[in-house]
């Protein structure tokens, strides 16, 4: 089984700040997918394919990474994305998720 | 649209069995895996496995197998995961995701399981 790290585990962000937060595999991968949620949600898809961002994701989220070290990074922290943020990958057949990286707005 | 909608929250004994339901519209139900997903607190998220609507076909996450059995009403278009022998440890939300290659684009609202005399 391929074990995801995220790192941090939480962390507190201003409004403006830029923010990334890293997921490392413990073998390599050949895509990252991100997932957003917020209590009482279910994950929304976010970043596909290691960079795309999924339909109505703003753009300051980007995407980024190969092999076993992937991250998502949001320009200008704003309010709204205030929420955990999940890496996961599927390199068949282990498909597995990061334990979540709960990002919260100062 | 795509929808997937989830049974409501269960309550169960330990010991019993319980049988989830998913049920898809807005697309061709035969044309993408449907997978299950387990959320809880501790553990947070963690691959059940996937079934083929079209063909009945499963996968199974090891941890998984025996305690998970995935099927499907292609009459209805809705998936169904029964879990049997349930402890505590199986209180959780669980959601059904329609697969996109190697990630999940939709999501059920998922449903909550108690275990619990």
């Amino acid at each position: 089984e391929i074990v995801l790290t995220q790192s941090p585990t939480t962390m507190t962000a201003s409004p403006g700040e830029k923010v990334t937060i890293t997921c490392r595999a413990s073998s390599s991968v050949s895509y990252m997918h991100w997932y957003q949620q917020k209590p009482g949600a279910s994950p929304k898809p976010w970043i596909y394919e290691t960079s795309k961002l999924a339909s109505g994701v703003p753009d300051r989220f980007s995407g980024s990474g190969s092999g076993t070290s992937y991250s998502l990074t949001i320009n200008n922290m704003e309010a709204e994305d205030a929420a955990t943020y999940y890496c996961q990958q599927w390199n068949y057949p282990s498909l597995t998720f990061g334990s979540g990286t709960k990002l919260e707005i100062k | 649209q795509v929808q997937l909608q989830q049974s409501g929250a269960e309550l169960v004994k330990p010991g019993t069995s319980v049988k989830l339901s998913c049920k898809a519209s807005g697309y061709t139900f035969t044309s993408n895996h449907m997978n299950w997903i387990k959320q809880t607190t501790g553990q947070g998220l963690e691959w059940i496995g996937i079934i083929n609507p079209g063909s009945g076909g499963t996968s199974y996450n090891v941890k998984f197998k025996g305690k998970a059995t995935l099927t499907v009403d292609k009459s209805s278009s809705t998936a169904f995961m029964q879990l049997s022998s349930l402890t505590p440890e199986d209180s959780a939300v669980y959601y059904c995701a329609r697969r996109e290659l190697t990630w999940f684009a939709y999501w059920g609202q998922g449903t909550l399981v108690t275990v619990s005399s």
